[in-house]
């Protein structure tokens, strides 16, 4: 368990409304990230954040915007939803390990845009 | 050619049976590797990493070959408990660093009694 939890879980919202996701972490990771999932392109990272207002693109950032004004707190907003966007989101966390980085995950964030 | 591929299945084995993917990668110097699991509706969590000389927990042996640029997992005494997604994962560049993470697409396994 990396202490990463996902709200909201679940959500259903309209064609060019506004949204948001947050991911909330409890142990201080200094990196964190974005990636949605869906069928037949496995994960695509969305946007990350390497620290405290430090945010940066990643593969397919457009159409979405990230926050990171707490070490704790990353969130990520469409702007304004589009029925592409009807994914699955994940945050996720790395650490540091023999290995190299190990990325873990939350939950994740079914979103439906209608 | 995509960078990290996958069969994607499905497989579907009897119990008891023994199970092998392999996954692709592009790029030579690639120097993480990760085999990771999702269950339906379910984050993926780490399975194992995958080293150069081979591992193996319990049931489950990974192994990089780097000449011929694949990772393979094998599963052995097949459970039912081991139906999943198995994603495999590599860090595409000698930095290491995490946001250089690909992930194959998955390779659904199916374990029948």
């Amino acid at each position: 368990d990396a202490g990463i939890t996902q709200s909201p879980r679940h959500k259903v919202t309209e064609t060019g409304t506004p949204v948001t996701l947050r991911c909330h972490q409890t142990e201080n990771h200094r990196y964190m990230y974005w990636y949605r999932q869906d069928p037949g392109h496995g994960l695509r990272l969305i946007h990350y954040s390497y620290g405290v207002k430090d945010t940066d693109k990643g593969e397919v950032s457009d159409g979405y915007s990230v926050s990171r004004s707490k070490t704790e707190d990353f969130l990520l907003t469409l702007e304004s939803a589009t029925s592409s966007q009807t994914s699955v989101y994940f945050c996720a966390i790395t650490e540091r390990g023999s290995s190299g980085n190990t990325i873990y995950f939350g939950e994740g964030s079914w979103l439906t845009v209608v | 050619r995509k960078e990290v591929e996958q069969d994607p299945g499905p497989f579907n084995v009897p119990e008891g049976a023994t199970v092998a993917f392999n996954c692709t990668y592009s790029n030579s110097a690639s120097q993480s590797f990760f085999w990771y699991r999702q269950d339906c509706r379910k984050e993926p969590k780490l399975l194992m990493s995958v080293y150069s000389s081979g591992n193996e927990d319990g049931r489950f042996t990974a192994q990089l070959n780097r000449a011929s640029q694949y990772i393979s997992l094998l599963i052995r005494d097949s459970k039912l408990s081991d139906s999943a997604t198995y994603l495999c994962v590599v860090n595409l560049t000698p930095s290491g660093s995490a946001r250089q993470l690909t992930f194959g697409s998955g390779t659904q396994l199916t374990v029948l009694p």
